[in-house]
């Protein structure tokens, strides 16, 4: 079966500091990775998405940046964090096909980021 | 723009009786996509049901059911014989069918939060 891993799960930093938060899936090959970023009391933000090796798409201009290395990881990146930052981070896989129906989103446990 | 509406910030339940989650949405697209995800204290987001605007059986899952009314662009949850675990944040959300290669955009609702009384 497959899993999917996040961490940390909170981490705290302070302005100006770099941040880098890591993905894994297990169990699937050539999924289609995402972060989303959850504010206080709203819904979730697709932040990058990825459909392979060395393929970024980043659907809201930022301070973050994502990479992804290897297949089944990909990774949340920052060189000077800022207070808005702070937030929920979920990352989230689906197997690379338009069908809805037999490909949800699966997300990981996600990391609670305070900016201080 | 899609936008999605939860106008009910908390609801609560009694343990084994049935609530409904309200949810409206807006959009000029015929043919998309809505869900219903359940956000546990543990943050881990757990979709719970989804509904292809297309189909007109609502969709059920178990105890979860949904009452899709497409001309009112409303599509509500409904949780029978409740349980302690459906305490959680419940997030409606709403999708095209093609965002784009690898896009994967959903359009959320801000949430209710449900407490489940025992």
């Amino acid at each position: 079966s497959q899993t999917i891993h996040q961490w940390p799960a909170t981490l705290v930093q302070p302005v100006g500091s770099p941040l880098s938060l890591e993905c894994t899936v297990e169990g699937t090959s050539n999924p289609n990775l995402y972060w989303y970023r959850q504010a206080a009391g709203r819904g979730l933000q697709l932040l990058f998405y990825s459909v392979g090796i060395g393929q970024i798409s980043s659907e809201v201009p930022q301070n973050l940046s994502a990479s992804r290395p290897q297949d089944r990881q990909f990774i949340l990146s920052s060189k000077k964090l800022l207070l808005s930052d702070s937030g929920f981070y979920l990352c989230a896989w689906r197997y690379p096909t338009l069908q809805e129906y037999n490909s949800p989103l699966h997300f990981g446990n996600g990391t609670r980021l305070t900016v201080t | 723009a899609q936008t999605v509406t939860q106008s009910q910030p908390e609801m609560s339940v009694q343990e084994a009786e049935t609530v409904t989650l309200s949810c409206t949405y807006d959009t000029s697209e015929s043919d998309y996509y809505l869900f219903w995800y359940k956000q546990p204290p543990s943050r881990q987001m757990i979709l719970v049901i989804r509904q292809e605007a297309y189909k007109q059986q609502n969709a059920t899952e178990n105890r979860f059911s949904v009452n899709f009314q497409k001309a009112a662009k409303s599509f509500s949850l409904k949780i029978s014989d409740s349980q302690l675990g459906d305490a959680a944040m419940y997030f409606c959300a709403y999708r095209i069918p093609y965002s784009g290669a690898g896009s994967y955009q959903l359009t959320f609702g801000k949430g209710t939060k449900l407490s489940v009384i025992p």
